[in-house]
């Protein structure tokens, strides 16, 4: 069965400094990814998705991902963390062979930016 | 501007009631999505619809009903069976899936209390 384990339930980085999510997926064949954020009380906004192609993918926001096949991996990444990025991300997969547009969810990953 | 709309944002009721979460989309997307989000747990499909006056139970149906009379709206109904119905439910939506998952796009969510 298709799964998506986001290993660090909580994280803390300083204003300014890098981040970088862990997202891990178990899926047979070339999956489709996404990433999504959410504020508190509030929906999803999509901040990237991977469908083929190049293999790091730039989203809105200043975020980017890379899809590691090797090690079914799509760690998303920000080089310079604005307060404003204190939310949960999301990291979802999409199965390719369904047609059914279901897709499966992480359990999420909440961010904390220090000042 | 293009979206999904919720309503309420907030919602009570006494538990033995049945109530009715809206939904609505002026995206013109062919597919719909409930989700019901609980802390630590991701977001879990209750229900998801690809086409008018048809429906699928997702991995938690169990104690909610839906329905799809038009392409714009899909109301999902929690019944007094729903034994803890307590939860924040979001509603998506995605353009048809054809050979391919595509990205879903969120409602701000309805936030349930039962008591």
């Amino acid at each position: 069965a298709q799964s998506v384990t986001q290993p660090d339930i909580h994280i803390t980085v300083s204003e300014g400094a890098s981040l970088e999510l862990r997202c891990n997926y178990s899926y047979g064949a070339t999956p489709y990814l996404f990433w999504y954020v959410q504020s508190p009380g509030q929906g999803l906004q999509l901040l990237l998705k991977y469908f083929s192609g190049d293999t790091l993918v730039q989203g809105i926001k200043g975020f980017e991902a890379e899809f590691k096949r090797s090690q079914s991996s799509f760690n998303l990444r920000k080089p310079s963390v604005h307060w404003s990025d204190a939310a949960e991300y999301f990291c979802a997969v999409g199965p390719g062979s369904s047609n059914t547009g279901k897709l499966i969810f992480g359990q999420g990953t909440t961010l904390q930016v220090k000042p | 501007d293009g979206g999904i709309t919720q309503s309420p944002k907030y919602l009570f009721r006494k538990e033995g009631q049945n109530v009715t979460l809206s939904c609505e989309q002026n995206l013109n997307h062919d597919a719909m999505y409930w989700y019901r989000q609980d802390p630590g747990q991701g977001l879990r499909l209750i229900y998801y619809s690809q086409i008018v006056n048809d429906f699928q139970k997702g991995d938690i149906a169990e104690g909610y009903s839906v329905s799809r009379e038009k392409k714009e709206s899909f109301p999902l109904t929690v019944t007094s069976a729903q034994k803890n119905p307590t939860a924040f439910y979001l509603c998506a939506s995605s353009i048809t899936p054809t050979r391919r998952p595509y990205e879903q796009y969120f409602g701000p969510g309805t936030r349930l209390t039962v008591t």
